[in-house]
């Protein structure tokens, strides 16, 4: 059964410095993806990354996936009060071609000043 | 161009009451997913379709089921809501590329 696990699951960040959020996943996996969630909408799609060594960058936000180590990561650059949200990775694995995703339990992050 | 939409955006059940949740898409996607999401807990499968004419039960199919209407819709059915089926309700939709894209969801209340 494939598990995808993110940290922390909560955190809260100071304006302007730098986070990380962590996305662990058990199976092989070529393709990832990374969501955000504003508070009673909807999910919006962030990121896809396709493959190992894959980077994406938009605004503040970056992310890379190491398909050895079966890790992503979301790196936050000077956060701002506008990336409050949570945030969700999700996996579909090799084994599925037809795009089913496991998700993650998602990180709520709250930025304050 | 809507991209997923859903109805209704709230309902209140009483248990053993039945529903349908109606979901549709204009993206010409081939393929359509219910989650449900509850705090802590993230998305989960309930059904998907791969394509029209196919339906396959996800991570916690039990008290629901679906109907692939045709290729752009998509339809969840509560038979005997339960209070366990409180939740919050997503459908999506993927095309070749694979990225989900998701309605604005069901709020939903069994009492």
């Amino acid at each position: 059964e494939l598990k995808v696990e993110q940290n922390p699951l909560f955190l809260s960040m100071q304006e302007g410095k730098n986070y990380t959020i962590y996305c662990n996943y058990s199976t092989t996996s070529d393709r990832l993806y990374w969501y955000r969630q504003d508070p009673g909408k909807s999910l919006e799609s962030l990121f896809v990354l396709l493959s190992n060594g894959a980077v994406k960058q938009e605004g503040r936000l970056m992310a890379s996936l190491d398909t050895k180590a079966r890790l992503s990561t979301l790196h936050i650059t000077a956060a701002v009060h506008d990336l409050s949200a949570t945030y969700f990775c999700a996996v579909n694995p090799d084994t599925d071609s037809w795009g089913k995703l496991q998700f993650g339990a998602g990180t709520q992050v709250v930025v304050t000043p | 161009n809507a991209g997923v939409t859903q109805t209704p955006k709230f309902q209140v059940l009483k248990t053993g009451q039945s529903m349908t949740l109606q979901c549709a898409q204009d993206m010409n996607h081939n393929s359509m997913y219910w989650y449900r999401q509850d705090p802590g807990m993230g998305l989960r499968l309930i059904y998907y379709s791969a394509s029209e004419g196919t339906t396959d039960k996800g991570e916690v199919p039990n008290g629901y089921n679906v109907s692939r209407l045709n290729k752009r819709e998509f339809s969840l059915r509560l038979e005997s809501a339960a209070p366990s089926q409180t939740s919050v309700y997503f459908c999506a939709s993927s095309g070749a590329e694979k990225t989900q894209y998701f309605g604005p969801g069901t709020r939903l209340l069994v009492l």
